[in-house]
């Protein structure tokens, strides 16, 4: 199984700063035939279940806030929201879909 | 707009069959387009990938738990289900089902199973 990693494991940011989170695959998610990435990010509230914000590693879903944004090679990801309002608290996950079985990262918790 | 929604019981006792289901509304469960999945998170587990089923029947499972699961699809009623045998307390989780093409979106509301006699 590909191994994703994420760090930190929690963040606490000021309202109104940047917060980036990061994540690392154990193999590159770089498929040569599509050349994208096959990296996702979601958000998860207390009592909610994900909501995915970024596919292909850098695609916003449709909705998503433009504050953010995603980035990374072919094994190194970021997940970066930029001027943090009260509502981005949450766990953040990232996830492969590289390879079966689709896996995630351990999250990572971002408090103000 | 697509939704998904879990039932089943919250309670299985070890070693019996863990079943839900997950119906599909505001789309088609026979559509090509997508993965219907199922989904467990846990404390101890985290998210965790148990399987997914293709429109035409095919699956794919997590290899962890492929001696357990089997996963089917119900055009007619446009859901699909979950079968977890010999369960036991480290199957307790949240349960969600989702729709897939790469990554997962939407997902249902989850439902919690916990495995206690």
């Amino acid at each position: 199984d590909i191994v994703m990693t994420q760090s930190p494991d929690s963040l606490a940011v000021s309202l109104g700063e940047r917060a980036t989170i990061y994540c690392k695959s154990s193999q590159s998610l770089l498929y040569l035939s599509n050349n994208k990435k096959h990296l996702a990010w979601y958000q998860q509230k207390p009592g909610q279940p994900p909501k995915l914000l970024i596919y292909w590693a850098y695609t916003r879903e449709s909705g998503v806030p433009d504050r953010f944004s995603g980035s990374g090679s072919e094994t190194d990801f970021s997940l970066t929201i930029s001027g943090l309002q009260a509502e981005d608290v949450a766990v953040y996950y990232c996830q492969q879909y590289y390879d079966v079985p689709p896996t995630f990262g351990q999250g990572t918790k971002l408090e103000i | 707009q697509v939704q998904l929604q879990e039932s089943g019981p919250g309670l299985v006792k070890p070693s019996e069959t863990l079943s839900l289901t997950c119906t599909v509304s505001g789309g088609s469960v026979n559509s090509g387009r997508y993965y219907w999945s199922w989904i467990r998170q846990s404390p101890g587990r985290g998210l965790e990938w148990i399987g997914y089923i293709y429109y035409s029947g095919s699956t794919n499972y997590n290899p962890s738990l492929k001696s357990r699961v089997t996963i089917s699809i119900d055009m007619s009623k446009n859901q699909f289900s979950l079968n977890l045998t010999s369960v036991t307390a480290a199957d307790t989780a949240i349960y969600y089902c989702a729709r897939g093409r790469g990554g997962f979106d939407p997902w249902g509301q989850g439902t919690l199973v916990t495995v206690s006699s």
